[in-house]
């Protein structure tokens, strides 16, 4: 498509399971983010991928949160043993690369909600 | 650290109105680049605008013109003669030079406009 496509749209999940989000970004983007925006709030820096480098992880919240990437594909992030906390939108963002200058396009979130 | 501020929680104007929506940021990096997004209430984050820290011009695309000052550390976002289809969330964000990409968010601005 497009734009960053996200799955899903809409996840509930009980409270202890664990749970896989998924981001297509953009065709040819070399760098995909992930973000989360908990209810009323702006959005937290998670995670991001830059071709083969290593991700920069600095805003994982715990070691409970893992993402992976698969070349310059699809994303994976994936939450284990969820808690209540973790219910919010997580968003995910490609550019073309990290250079300064690069529009940052989003997608419409997948939003978690654990009960 | 980075900081994003955005001090108007939400703003109500009824529509041709002219509405200035507030964002001060902070930084200890010599480069950096700021950045205006609009949230719909379908969730995704439409990119506005991206200014480098280098370049203090204002700009003016259409009914939308931002003022950056350096001195005052702020990028404020205007929109004149407002209209219904305006209404959403606006966020002001920021990254240094050398982690473009991770940006740092404000809170966010809830604008609604009425017919």
């Amino acid at each position: 498509g497009a734009g960053v496509s996200q799955s899903p749209s809409n996840k509930v999940t009980e409270k202890g399971k664990d749970v896989e989000l998924r981001c297509d970004p953009i065709s040819g983007h070399t760098a995909l983010y992930w973000y989360r925006q908990r209810l009323g709030q702006g959005l937290e820096f998670l995670i991001y991928f830059q071709g083969n480098s290593a991700p920069d992880k600095s805003g994982l919240p715990s070691d409970r949160f893992s993402a992976e990437r698969t070349g310059e594909s699809v994303s994976t992030l994936t939450i284990q043993r969820t808690q209540q906390e973790d219910s919010a939108v997580y968003l995910c963002a490609s550019s073309l690369a990290t250079e300064a200058g690069n529009t940052i396009y989003f997608g419409e979130g997948s939003w978690l909600t654990v009960v | 650290a980075q900081k994003v501020t955005q001090a108007q929680t939400e703003i109500s104007v009824v529509e041709k109105e002219d509405v200035t929506l507030d964002c001060v940021y902070e930084t200890r990096d010599t480069t950096y680049y700021l950045f205006w997004y609009k949230q719909p209430p379908s969730g995704e984050l439409v990119f506005l605008i991206r200014r480098n820290s280098f370049d203090e011009q204002n700009e003016i695309s259409g009914r939308y013109s931002w003022n950056f000052q350096k001195s005052t550390s702020s990028f404020n976002f205007t929109i004149t003669a407002s209209q219904v289809v305006d209404s959403a969330v606006y966020f002001c964000a920021l990254c240094g030079g050398t982690s473009y990409g991770k940006l740092t968010f404000g809170q966010g601005t809830i604008l609604t406009v009425h017919p």
